[in-house]
């Protein structure tokens, strides 16, 4: 069965500064990896996601994520970040027909 | 068309009381997904339909829930003798079927039906 880590339950980050939220799964099959946002009494928005090809994935907002084959790892990041990506954020990995979440990552972001 | 639509928002009911949720998918898309989401957890898969039928069911989904999709549009959650325990966010998603892909395309989900069992 497919598994989802997110190694960081909380990540506080002052405004403008970059800032990496850490995701690894486990896996012995090609995946799809994902990226959601989920703001305050909101669902999830999806930020980005890997399909296949080039390994590193842009997506909304700014942020990025680089997926990495040997070390199982699908890390997200933000060169600078603001007051308005303060959210949590979850990983996910698709395992047939539906989706493994992390437990996610709130990301608070301070003035 | 402005996404998925989940009703209602919030939901208090007492112990033992049944609940029902509605689920208006995005209109194209053939595939409708249940999860549910307790406080500091990511969403864990409940079930999911493919157009009408219902395809895949996971083991958190008890004897007390049901989950229909007549018609194969909106989609019902009903939770039958509600416990504590099923406090919980319910999230409702949808996706178009690709043929020969599995979760290639993206899940749009609905901003969800908060239940509180007091």
């Amino acid at each position: 069965a497919q598994s989802v880590t997110q190694l960081d339950s909380q990540v506080p980050v002052f405004e403008e500064a970059p800032v990496e939220l850490r995701c690894n799964y486990s896996s012995s099959v090609s995946v799809y990896l994902f990226w959601y946002v989920q703001y305050p009494n909101q669902g999830l928005q999806l930020l980005l996601k890997y399909l296949s090809g080039s390994t590193l994935v842009k997506g909304i907002n700014g942020f990025e994520a680089e997926f990495n084959k040997s070390q199982t790892s699908f890390h997200l990041r933000k060169p600078s970040v603001h007051i308005s990506d303060t959210a949590e954020y979850f990983c996910a990995v698709s395992y047939g027909n539906k989706l493994v979440f992390g437990a996610g990552t709130i990301l608070r972001v301070k003035s | 068309d402005t996404g998925v639509s989940q009703n209602p928002r919030h939901k208090i009911t007492k112990r033992g009381q049944n609940v029902t949720f509605r689920c208006d998918p995005i209109s194209e898309h053939n595939r409708l997904y249940w999860y549910r989401q307790t406080l500091g957890q990511g969403p864990e898969f409940l079930t999911y339909f493919q157009n009408e039928a219902q395809l895949e069911k996971s083991r958190l989904l008890s004897d007390r829930f049901s989950a229909e999709r007549p018609k194969g549009s909106f989609s019902t959650l009903e939770i039958q003798r509600t416990e504590q325990g099923d406090s919980a966010m319910y999230l409702c998603a949808s996706s178009p079927y690709v043929q020969g892909a599995s979760l290639s395309t993206e899940a749009f989900f609905g901003q969800g039906t908060r239940l509180t069992v007091v």
